[in-house]
């Protein structure tokens, strides 16, 4: 069965420095891996994905991850976040069958201080 | 762009009451999703769709039930409503042409069982 940590429950951060959300999986073969944000009372949208190709993937709002098939990581980073990152964010790990199901990690809550 | 819609941000409901909640999406993809979103427990799949009529059960299946009479529509029914699944419920779709299976998600429904 596929399953994913979010080791990290809460991060704060200062608003121009460097972050790294941490995630890892479990999953027999390669998996598709997804990074979503989510802003107060509001859905989740897709930052970035990795399914096949370069293991660095680029995102929208400046965010990258890294696909670390030996630590099994996947780990989103930024260079200088902007107050307006403050949110939750869930990494998730989908299947490459059985109509895309993903199972989402428990998600950490990004503060991000003046 | 893809829009998943639901029928209500808002609900206040009493123990025991039939709740219907409704989702809708405007881009023909096959799969559908209810999840339940709790503080600490990230998202847990509750039922999912991959065609018409079809449904599979996910991971929290008890006390809920699922309709899928049209493509674009997803109903998720609590047959009788308890304080326990006080919660917000997130519709999520999927395209089975993109291979990647990302994750398209609706604002999500507050549900308050009283």
């Amino acid at each position: 069965a596929q399953s994913v940590t979010q080791p990290d429950i809460h991060i704060t951060v200062s608003e121009g420095a460097s972050l790294e959300l941490r995630c890892n999986y479990s999953y027999g073969a390669t998996p598709y891996l997804f990074w979503y944000v989510q802003s107060p009372g509001q859905g989740l949208q897709l930052l970035l994905k990795y399914f096949s190709g370069d293991t660095l993937v680029q995102g929208i709002k400046g965010f990258e991850a890294e696909f670390k098939r030996s630590q099994s990581s996947f780990n989103l980073r930024k260079p200088s976040v902007h107050w307006s990152d403050a949110a939750e964010y869930f990494c998730a790990v989908g299947a490459r069958t059985n109509a895309g199901k993903s199972t989402f990690g428990d998600g950490t809550t990004l503060t991000v201080k003046p | 762009d893809v829009k998943v819609t639901q029928s209500s941000r808002y609900l206040v409901k009493r123990t025991g009451e039939k709740v219907f909640l409704e989702c809708v999406q405007d881009m023909d993809h096959e799969n559908m999703f209810w999840y339940r979103q709790d503080p600490g427990l990230g998202l847990r799949l509750i039922y999912f769709s991959y065609d018409v009529k079809m449904k599979e059960k996910g991971d929290i299946p008890e006390g809920y039930s699922v309709s899928r009479e049209k493509k674009e529509r997803f109903s998720l029914i609590l047959e009788s409503a308890s304080t326990n699944q006080t919660s917000m419920y997130l519709c999520a779709s999927t395209n089975r042409a993109d291979s990647s299976y990302e994750q398209y998600f609706g604002p999500g429904t507050r549900l308050t069982v009283t």
